[in-house]
């Protein structure tokens, strides 16, 4: 089975900072990298699809990147509404996907 | 407008059985792919099942042979039979569309709001 290594696990910065959450596979998964961000007590919504695909409608201050095992996530300039849990998630034939544990971003 | 609605959680004892549905409008439930994931409290996502626009199955191994996703094409409709409940099955349950265009990293992109399963006598 693929496993997702994330961190940091819980992270503070302030409004404006450049925030960068990592993922790493155990094995080579390519592209098949999502990531997710998930806001208390509502269901996760999709960010970046294929590692670096901006998702309709997201704005761009949120961007991905990597293949193979590592990949990386960042929010360039930080904003109040951002505050939220993160998620990788890796496609691959079976289980089908694998979520990381979560990155808890909070403001400083 | 795509929207995915969750019914039938509630509160059930160890070793009983709960049906989820996820009822879906905007878009054709049997001609895509459709998952369920679940939260525990307090705790991070779990993929539970996905079924394929064929009609294929797959399972996490916490819930194999217990739990079955299904389908009713009339009414749009996707479910989650559970069996055999254990508290460790006690978490929030979503539906999700997954977004498959043949190549690609099967993204989730339109989930429901979720409905809470707890297992407890």
């Amino acid at each position: 089975d693929i496993q997702m290594t994330q961190s940091p696990s819980s992270l503070s910065a302030s409004v404006g900072d450049r925030v960068t959450i990592t993922c790493q596979a155990s094995q080579d998964i390519s592209n098949y990298l999502n990531w997710y961000q998930q806001k208390p007590g509502k269901a996760p919504k999709l960010l970046i699809y294929d590692a670096s695909n901006l998702e309709t409608g997201v704005p761009s201050r949120f961007s991905g990147s990597g293949s193979g095992t590592d990949f990386t996530f960042t929010i360039s300039s930080l904003q109040p509404e951002d505050i939220a849990t993160y998620y990788c998630q890796q496609y691959d034939n079976l289980p089908l996907y694998t979520f990381g544990q979560g990155t808890k971003l909070e403001i400083k | 407008e795509v929207q995915l609605v969750e019914s039938g959680g509630g509160l059930v004892q160890p070793g009983g059985s709960l049906r989820l549905s996820c009822a879906a409008s905007g878009f054709t439930v049997s001609s895509n792919y459709m998952s369920w994931v679940r939260q525990a409290p307090g705790k991070g996502l779990e993929w539970v099942s996905v079924i394929y626009s064929g009609g294929s199955t797959y399972y996490a191994d916490s819930v194999k042979g217990r739990f079955t996703i299904s389908r009713h094409n009339s009414k749009n409709t996707l479910y989650l039979q559970m069996n055999s409940l254990r508290a460790e099955d006690t978490a929030v349950y979503y539906c999700a569309r997954v977004r498959w265009s043949g190549v690609g990293a099967a993204p989730a992109d339109y989930w429901g709001q979720g409905t809470l399963v707890t297992v407890s006598s």
